[in-house]
């Protein structure tokens, strides 16, 4: 099955830095690819979704990058700040059997320093 | 965006306990799931169901169960808890041929 590899696990930079994270996945046949973000004792919530045809969004203050060819996917956070501090955890989508699953990378732990 | 509620948000259970988490959701999507959250794990798939009265195994579903008695309701039930499942747990929804998940704000269990 589909395996999610996420780095790095944690990741410390001072305000204004760039903060870059990036997952690995094995499955060709993925299609649907999310970064999601976790504060402290919070749920998860959406960042962003990208779909296989599209290579590069924009959020707010970040960039996703999806290179389908080395099955890459990056999430670059242009000029951290304290609110940024948090986990942030891909996720990709594949048919399993008869569901679209999502498999999430284990997650990376932000510190934003001001 | 889809409201996902989950009850108790903590727990404390004993060994060989049964505990029972409960989600529901309001934004009437076909499909639920069930996760936890461990360290280093991000998170893994218990038990996921397509609607009401349709349950199935995800990846870890040794020890768990799941029920699905309505389109809103999806619970979680550990028969024999076990300190090993001391653990974060998700609940999420989403809509069939959305791939998109809304997830709950989690219940923290603790297994003595």
């Amino acid at each position: 099955g589909e395996q999610v590899e996420q780095r790095p696990p944690h990741l410390s930079v001072r305000e204004g830095d760039s903060a870059v994270i990036t997952c690995t996945y094995t499955d060709p046949n993925s299609y649907y690819f999310f970064w999601y973000k976790q504060e402290p004792g919070a749920s998860l919530q959406l960042l962003m979704k990208v779909f296989s045809s599209t290579e590069i969004n924009e959020g707010q203050g970040f960039t996703v990058l999806l290179n389908k060819k080395d099955k890459r996917l990056s999430l670059n956070l242009t000029a951290a700040h304290p609110g940024d501090s948090a986990a942030y955890f891909c996720a990709v989508s594949a048919w399993s059997g008869s569901f679209n699953k999502l498999t999430f990378g284990a997650g990376t732990r932000l510190a934003v320093c001001p | 965006e889809a409201a996902v509620t989950q009850s108790p948000r903590n727990k404390v259970a004993v060994t060989g306990g049964k505990v029972t988490l409960s989600c529901n959701q309001t934004n009437n999507h076909n499909n639920m799931y069930w996760y936890r959250q461990d360290t280093g794990h991000g998170l893994r798939l218990i038990h996921y169901s397509y609607g009401a009265g349709s349950t199935e195994k995800g990846d870890i579903p040794d020890g768990y169960k799941a029920s699905r008695p309505s389109q809103e309701n999806f619970s979680l039930i550990l028969e024999l808890a076990t300190p090993s499942q001391t653990s974060v747990y998700f609940c999420a929804s989403g809509d069939w041929g959305e791939d998109t998940q809304y997830f709950g704000p989690g219940t923290r269990l603790l297994v003595l």
